[in-house]
This record gives structure tokens, sequence and C-alpha cells, in this order.
């Protein structure tokens, strides 16, 4: 069982330029999160997905998009890099409500 | 949307010393979990607990859902306890708070 793995698991970024960020889990959890966290900061909800082809905005959905064709995978993608999207991304799934958030190891992105 | 709090921002305390963080949030909620962040950043679930106590060695937590508070109990810590302790509420969406910091001296 790997769990939740994300990757890259560094990178730099132009503003202007795009990337996915790829998140995958083994477990068969229906659900799954993206967070940011800025630097000294909570996290804060991205999009999430209660199972495949249903996809929801969180609190900070501005700038990213998200798809999921899968139950095992919750691509986060950046479509036109901006310095404020500097932060460190996490994904996490879930069984559901009412069971507990196993997170990935994180995706430090820089943009410049 | 939920509004979620906790208190103290940021907490030293000498190793062996008990310490107890606050968590209260502006709404019902279906479910409440707490994590530890260590200081490599990688999370770590130490207890869904949307209602009641639970204890896990040294950790324990009790949440009293009706007043819309949660509490996290640390007793004699120990240096590795030092990182970043967040609560998360579940509405329709996990939301977290800003988190407690952590340092344990030896």
């Amino acid at each position: 069982n790997a769990g939740v793995t994300q990757t890259p698991k560094f990178r730099i970024l132009k503003i202007g330029q795009s990337m996915t960020l790829q998140c995958t889990q083994d477990m068969n959890h229906n659900y799954m999160y993206w967070y940011r966290q800025d630097p000294g900061m909570g996290l804060k909800l991205i999009y999430y997905s209660v199972g495949a082809g249903i996809t929801d905005k969180g609190e900070v959905p501005n700038g990213y998009n998200v798809s999921r064709s899968t139950t095992e995978d919750f691509p986060l993608r950046l479509e036109l890099a901006a310095p404020s999207q500097t932060s460190v991304y996490f994904c996490a799934s879930s069984p559901g409500q009412g069971a507990g958030l196993v997170f990935g190891p994180g995706t430090r992105l820089t943009v410049t | 949307g939920i509004q979620v709090e906790q208190s103290p921002p940021d907490l030293i305390l000498q190793e062996g010393a008990n310490s107890t963080l606050r968590c209260n949030f502006s709404d019902s909620v279906n479910n409440l979990q707490w994590f530890h962040q260590n200081p490599w950043g990688q999370l770590i679930n130490l207890f869904y607990i949307p209602s009641g106590t639970k204890q896990n060695g040294r950790l324990s937590a009790t949440t009293v859902a009706t007043e819309r508070y949660s509490l996290l109990y640390i007793s004699s810590s120990q240096t590795t306890d030092s990182g970043v302790y967040f609560c998360a509420v579940d509405r329709n969406d996990m939301r977290f708070g800003a988190g407690t910091r952590l340092t344990v001296k030896p």
C-alpha cells in the first residue's frame, strides 16, 4: 500500500506557465482533496471530490482546475502560474465523511 | 463558511510538561479531526473525534459538539511532539484552523 503519492516533489515555474500536479491513492478512497499551505499558515482547501466524476470548489479555487476520471487519480491543473501560487500543495484522501484524512507528502511549487 | 479558530498560536514547553490545545468552530459539524505536522512537513492524522473523548498513549482529545469546541491534551511532552497541530472540521468539506505551533525543549 503506497497510500497517497504526489508528483513532482518540487517544481519551479515561470509566470504564465502551466503544469499539472499529480495525486494518486491506492486505498480505494472515494473522497479526495487538494490543499495549499503558504509558509507559516494553515491549509486552505482548493478543490475536493466525493467520487469519480464529481468535483467541488473549496475556499480558494481561483487559478486551478481539477478532474476526477478515476477513483485513484485527482490531478490539479494550474493554467497560468502566478507568484501568488507559490506554496506547498497537499493531496489527501479518505474513505468518506466520518473517516480520517490520509495526506500525501506534498509538492513544493515556486513561481518566479 | 465555517470558521475554525485554534489557540494558542504558539506554545513553548519544557520536556515532560503537559499542555492543552483548543479548537473552536462556528457551526455544527459532521466530523472533527486533529493532525500533527512534523518539522519535515508531513501531516499525520491523530484523532477522528466528532464528539466524546479518545486517548492514544500520551495524547487524548475531547470534543463537545454542542458547545462547538475540541481540546487536544498532550501529557509528558517529548521533543518529538514538536511541530504544528491542526484541527479540521467537516461540514460539507474539510476546513482547517491556522494551527498551534508547539516547541518542546529538552
